[in-house]
């Protein structure tokens, strides 16, 4: 339902940018649902990256925040991540997510894409 | 970044239970719902519990959840070779405004 898609291989100093593409119903088929990204570098654990709502209302990870930004294109079905002067430390496989949010505070993930690896190399 | 904390690793025998601890703070755990993922190898993360002791469609009953003060606990029964990935808790960071990951848990059938 979550497909990323992307260069495998970007340079230091320069811009990633992934799309992900929503199959299997609409990405304003709910209120409830905000669309992400999940990034995990090899071997490490999960950072959350940050969230948009259909409506265009963005959340992002304090660390993150100023080099990131995701946008979303609904009469594609898709959204997508722009990250600048990227460095080693962002290679990681990076996951599309969908994010449930039944109430402040109530939230999870409940579907994601199978994962992209991005490296960061000269 | 990690805020939540999982035990590196836990192991136990086929058909044995096993507990992932997961441990945070008021501004976490302390007021907010808590879900788990597991990760199986070289597989993304899937949702296996959320609002803390709820389980998706198809997740067996064999695993459960739950949450108590700054903690929540990912409970497996009748350990299954199939059960060995890695699992991780995550909830809402209300200071850091953030959602956050456990550490992560290998969990290995011996």
């Amino acid at each position: 339902q979550l497909q990323e898609s992307g260069p495998g291989l970007v340079k230091p100093s320069e811009t990633l940018s992934l799309t992900c593409t929503v199959s299997g119903g609409s990405i304003m088929s709910s209120s409830t649902y905000y669309w992400g990204w999940i990034r995990q570098p090899p071997g490490k654990g999960l950072e959350w990256i940050g969230n948009i709502h259909h409506n265009g209302i963005t959340s992002y990870n304090s660390p993150l925040k100023s080099r990131v930004t995701i946008l979303v294109d609904t009469s594609k079905n898709q959204f997508s991540l722009t990250m600048t002067s990227v460095t080693a430390a962002d290679t990681a496989v990076y996951y599309c997510v969908r994010m449930v949010v039944v109430a402040i505070y109530k939230d999870y993930f409940d579907d994601w894409g199978q994962g992209t690896l991005v490296t960061v190399s000269s | 970044q990690s805020v939540l904390t999982q035990p590196p690793s836990v192991s136990a025998a086929p058909g044995q239970r096993v507990t992932i601890s997961c441990s945070g703070g008021s501004s976490n755990i302390g007021n907010s719902y808590v879900s788990w993922y597991q990760q199986l190898p070289g597989t993304a993360p899937k949702l296996l519990i959320y609002d803390s002791n709820k389980r998706p469609s198809g997740i067996p009953d064999r695993f459960s959840g739950s949450k108590s003060g700054t903690s929540a606990t990912l409970g497996i029964t009748g350990l299954q070779t199939g059960d060995e990935a890695d699992y991780y808790c995550g909830t809402w960071d209300r200071s850091l405004s953030a959602f956050v990951f456990g550490t992560g848990t290998k969990v290995t059938v011996l």
